[in-house]
């Protein structure tokens, strides 16, 4: 398996503009987690998906920051418009089972630059 | 409060000597406890895991980590490091209740030099 995919690897953008970023979970895993990992605030988790439904969005830091997913196989983190202080990584992380327990595996994240 | 506390943000060690990572939680109810490694410019992986049972618990790479519930920690260990342990550690923690949410440590920066 190809593992969790996320693109772009590395995104520049200026103070603004929209930035999208893309997941791709292992298939057959029915959760998604969007995280972003900061110096300051370091790991958060920001939404996670249920079978593509959002469960819980309680970590999204306001109204700039949406999260989709179509389908199955494919997950969108938007910013609009984006800010310096959204400067962070952003990880994706897919996860198959309903015991909390199960494993979360992460991507190797997208590091977003906001000038 | 529920909450996840790593006291050391960095530890150096010299490679093939032993080391201990620290992790203490506070929380009312059960928990599910993990080990995550962050090697750079990379996602995190797992290392271990404690669900239930027996409270050591060995992983991947040689660690291994012990739940001790009067304490509330789960410090992770390994006896003899290797330069490639050069990493990022991070402790999180699944409350029961809280669904699927991992609340993450702030990490502890592990640099192992010769």
């Amino acid at each position: 398996d190809a593992g969790v995919i996320q693109s772009p690897r590395h995104e520049v953008t200026e103070m603004g503009q929209e930035v999208t970023l893309r997941c791709k979970p292992i298939s057959g895993h029915d959760y998604l987690f969007w995280y972003r990992q900061t110096m300051m605030r370091g790991l958060e988790l920001l939404i996670y998906f249920n079978n593509n439904v959002p469960i819980d969005d309680s970590g999204m830091p306001e109204d700039r920051f949406s999260a989709k997913m179509p389908n199955a196989s494919f997950s969108t983190l938007k910013i609009q418009p984006s800010e310096p202080r959204d400067s962070a990584v952003y990880f994706c992380a897919s996860r198959s089972g309903a015991l909390g327990g199960d494993t979360q595996y992460f991507g190797p994240g997208t590091r977003l630059t906001v000038l | 409060a529920q909450s996840v506390t790593q006291l050391d943000s960095q530890v150096p060690v010299f490679e093939e000597a032993p080391v201990e990572l620290r992790c203490n939680y506070s929380s009312s109810v059960s928990v599910y406890l993990f080990w995550y490694v962050q090697y750079p410019n990379q996602g995190l992986q797992l290392l271990l895991k404690y669900l239930s049972g027996s409270t050591l618990v060995k992983g991947i790479n040689g660690f291994e980590a012990e739940f001790n519930k009067s304490q509330t920690s789960f410090h992770l260990r390994k006896p003899s490091v290797h330069i490639s342990d050069t990493a990022e550690y991070f402790c999180a923690v699944i409350f029961t209740g809280t669904a699927s949410k991992l609340t993450f440590g702030t990490g502890t920066r592990l640099q192992v030099t010769l």
